[in-house]
Formats: C-alpha cells, sequence, structure tokens
C-alpha cells in the first residue's frame, strides 16, 4: 500500500497571508493521481485540488495551488490570500491509476487562520 | 443534485447492539466507497463497489463488519455486533468512472458506548 506523510500536525496562517503545507508520498509506480481534500469543523470533505502524475504542470484553482516534484515524491499545497473561511484540517491523498482505486490519505493538517 | 446523503449524522449505541448505515450516492455514479475516519487510524478505506458489485473489502476490518449495495442508489454498512472500538466517523463516497472525483457525503459520526 501507498504510504502518505504530512509531516506538520498544525499550521497558522494570518489572514491574507500565504501558507503552504508539505505531503510526501511513496510509490513505485509511474502515473497516479494525487489530491488535496478540505474537511471544516461540518466534517464535509470537499476536493480542492488534484494533480495528475503525467502531468508536468502544476495544478492550481484560484487560490489554491501545488507545487508538484515527481522525482522527489513531493506534493505540497499553497492557499494564498488566507481567508478565515480556509480554517479546516486539510488531507493530502493517493490514487494509483491502475487497478487499484482506493485513496490513501495522510494523517492531515490542520489549519488555523489569524483575523 | 443533493450530493452523497448519509444517515443518520448521530448514532449513540451501547456495546453490543447491532447498527446500520445507510448510504445513498449521487444519481448516475457507478463507484461508492466507504471509508472510516478515526484519531488513531486517520482515514481508511474499508470497502468500495462498482456497480453495485463489492470489488475491494480489504479494508473490511473483521467479521462483525459487513455491507451491501442492494441496487445503484442504496448502501448500507452494518455492524454487528458493536464494540467501542469502532466508535468513528463513517464516510460514504462516490463517484462515477474511477478517475473521477470521489464526493462525499457528510459521514456518520458513530459512538458505541
Amino acid at each position: 500500500a501507498q504510504t502518505v506523510t504530512q509531516s506538520q500536525p498544525e499550521m497558522s496562517v494570518q489572514e491574507a497571508e500565504t501558507v503552504t503545507l508539505s505531503c510526501t508520498y511513496d510509490t513505485s509506480e509511474s502515473d497516479y493521481y494525487l489530491f488535496w481534500y478540505k474537511q471544516p469543523p461540518s466534517r464535509q470533505m470537499i476536493l480542492v485540488i488534484r494533480q495528475e502524475a503525467y502531468k508536468q504542470q502544476n495544478a492550481t484553482e484560484n487560490r489554491f495551488s501545488v507545487n508538484f516534484q515527481k522525482a522527489a515524491k513531493s506534493f505540497s499545497l499553497k492557499i494564498s490570500d488566507s481567508q478565515l473561511g480556509d480554517a479546516a484540517m486539510y488531507f493530502c491523498a493517493y490514487r494509483s491509476s491502475m487497478g487499484d482505486y482506493k485513496l490513501s490519505f495522510g494523517a492531515g493538517t490542520t489549519v488555523t487562520v489569524r483575523a | 443534485d443533493a450530493g452523497v446523503i448519509q444517515s443518520p449524522r448521530h448514532e449513540v449505541t451501547e456495546m453490543g447492539q447491532e447498527v446500520t448505515l445507510r448510504c445513498k450516492p449521487i444519481s448516475g455514479h457507478d463507484y461508492l466507497f466507504w471509508y472510516r475516519q478515526t484519531m488513531m487510524r486517520g482515514l481508511e478505506l474499508l470497502i468500495y463497489f462498482n456497480n453495485n458489485v463489492p470489488i475491494d473489502d480489504s479494508g473490511m476490518p473483521e467479521d462483525r463488519f459487513s455491507a451491501k449495495m442492494p441496487n445503484a442508489s442504496f448502501s448500507t454498512l452494518k455492524i454487528q455486533p458493536s464494540e467501542p472500538r469502532d466508535s468513528a466517523v463513517y464516510f460514504c463516497a462516490s463517484s462515477f468512472g474511477v478517475y473521477n472525483e470521489q464526493f462525499f457525503g457528510p459521514g456518520t459520526r458513530l459512538t458505541v458506548l
């Protein structure tokens, strides 16, 4: 099974500032998918951004962008212009592109936004 | 679309009782996933279905857990008998095709006393 590691249990950011969340993963596959999910206090899991491993270009969704380093097996999430509504737990997830379609999640990073 | 619907949102039961969690996937989705979230183990996949057929149940912790999907619009996860260590948040998710986004339900918080 693939291992996804989020080494930062908690991160704090000032409103309007930028925060970067780290994620590394372990795989022997060359093609796969990576995701960042947001879980606010409501518990709802919301997809923030996804990246296909075969695409070299980093994915971007509004204020959210990733830095995908395939050789280093690193997939960090950058939240720009942080807003109070960004406060949540963020999970990095991995999914194979062949055969095994389950999501493997990291332990999560809790993001606090200071007003 | 109403999204993935789960019921109940909260369940409190006593050890030894049977618990049934329910899920209605998004209409038209052909994959359904059951996940469990705990502080100790994080989010882990229990089982998933494709076109109502269980594909991988290797994450089901033990025989006390069972899951069914009698039709495309309904799935259940049953725990019998329940134990305090089963206390967790259980999520259902669905997707259209295996390569597309998994949409999660709001989860069921289960507490077994």
